[in-house]
């Protein structure tokens, strides 16, 4: 079946703009994660949404990262304001149980 | 706090020649451990659940195994398509959220 897909996969923008990035998550899954994979670090947690439960945002690195879930399926993930060291692929991920399964990411690059 | 650290940050092995990878990992009340296989410019490609002590799980030429403070992911005769960065990651009793240790760059040379 359909992985996790993410839009879009490339995105350049410049300092101070908005941006948003797309997660289409596997069919069925309830679960949806959101995390950060910097050049040479590992991945760092977001926010997580659970079905109809309040979002888990515990991992956000400031105000101006927000993100939503539409109809328990698609998220997005919301930058405002980007600045250079926003610049990282984000990546999705969802679970029915306990394995988590990826998308290909976005690559941001802030300029 | 949860911590996963691996190691090595690299290792570059001969087609065929076997080894290990460690992930030792200090999370409270861990209900499970996960490999992961990440190619360059992909998303992480989940290989193993591992839920407790003395559990072991294999895939091909990939065998996970257990302990109470660490996993290791051995690599028996690999080959060329195996180079990847492997990734471990451990999830606590009262969390959802992966912590993710910081992968293993593996290279295999034909």
């Amino acid at each position: 079946g359909a992985g996790v897909s993410q839009s879009p996969s490339n995105k350049v923008t410049e300092k101070g703009k908005d941006v948003e990035l797309r997660c289409d998550p596997i069919s069925g899954h309830t679960a949806l994660y959101w995390y950060r994979q910097s050049l040479g670090q590992g991945l760092e947690f977001l926010i997580y949404f659970q079905g109809n439960s309040a979002p888990d945002k515990s991992g956000l690195p400031s105000d101006r990262f927000s993100a939503e879930r539409t109809g328990g399926s698609v998220s997005t993930l919301t930058i405002q304001r980007t600045q250079q060291e926003d610049s990282a692929v984000y990546l999705c991920a969802s679970s029915l149980q306990n394995e988590q399964y990826f998308g290909p990411g976005t690559r941001l690059t802030v300029t | 706090e949860d911590q996963v650290t691996q190691s090595p940050e690299a290792l570059r092995l001969q087609e065929g020649e076997s080894s290990s990878l460690n992930c030792s990992y200090t999370v409270s009340g861990l209900r499970g451990l996960f490999w992961y296989r990440q190619d360059p410019g992909k998303g992480p490609e989940f290989l193993f659940t591992l839920y407790s002590a003395g559990e072991e799980k294999e895939k091909e030429r990939l065998k996970a195994t257990l302990t109470k403070k660490e996993s290791f992911l051995h690599i028996t005769a690999p080959k060329p398509e195996d180079s990847a960065t492997y990734l471990c990651a451990g999830i606590s009793g009262s969390a959802r959220q992966l912590t993710f240790g910081s992968g293993t760059q593996l290279t295999v040379l034909p």
